[in-house]
């Protein structure tokens, strides 16, 4: 079945600087790639995802990259805030159109400080 | 319009016995999968059912079950229950129709389950 690396684990970084978080996955017939927040005590929240077809998607200060040949994506955030401290998953499935089954990673917990 | 909703909040149970969790999901959509959440384990799937029928389903004992309704409803429950079934139990929803393509799951608050 699909696995689904996830690092760092935690990850502090300064109000305004840049945080990345790399995912990687092993079926290479993943094709759909979402990435999740959760904020303490809250339920995940899909905040950007993207498809095998497109390498690159972004959304104001978030963007996702693809490496289909590396198996490999990433969460890319800029100019952080102190409300983007939360924890961050990423997650893969096989979309066959007929199941919705999503492998997720272990989590990065991201700290914006002051 | 109202989201997704699991009950029980919150629930303490004894080794032995025996959890039903219920979720509703947003109105429309027919598909509800169950996560099992963990520190350790991050977010790990459980089952995913689409009109009553079970499509999908991760690596966990046979003491973990589900079932859906015919109001999409759907219903998790876990038998002779052990220690290492405490976690954080989330409910997630999707159109999830057939032949459409994945997107975005819609997760309850979750249910959190100590097993002493």
């Amino acid at each position: 079945g699909e696995n689904v690396e996830q690092h760092p684990s935690t990850l502090s970084v300064q109000e305004g600087d840049s945080a990345v978080i790399k995912c990687t996955y092993s079926d290479s017939a993943s094709n759909y790639f979402p990435w999740y927040k959760q904020e303490l005590g809250k339920r995940p929240q899909l905040i950007i995802d993207i498809r095998s077809n497109v390498g690159e998607k972004k959304d104001q200060r978030i963007a996702v990259t693809l490496n289909k040949t590396a198996k490999h994506f990433s969460l890319h955030i800029t100019e952080t805030q102190p409300e983007d401290s939360a924890v961050y998953f990423c997650a893969a499935s096989r979309d066959t159109g007929t199941a919705s089954k999503l492998t997720f990673g272990t989590g990065t917990r991201l700290q914006v400080t002051l | 319009k109202a989201g997704v909703t699991q009950t029980p909040r919150y629930l303490i149970k004894t080794r032995g016995q025996q959890v039903t969790l219920s979720c509703s999901p947003i109105s429309g959509h027919r598909s509800v999968s169950w996560y099992q959440q963990t520190p350790g384990q991050g977010l790990q799937f459980l089952f995913e059912y689409f009109s009553e029928t079970q499509r999908n389903k991760g690596n966990f004992p046979g003491r973990f079950s589900g079932r859906q309704f015919s109001n999409s409803r759907s219903e998790m429950n876990v038998s002779t229950l052990e220690l290492g079934d405490s976690a954080l139990y989330l409910c997630a929803s999707s159109f999830g129709g057939f032949l459409t393509q994945a997107g975005e799951l819609f997760f309850g608050e979750g249910s959190r389950l100590t097993v002493l």
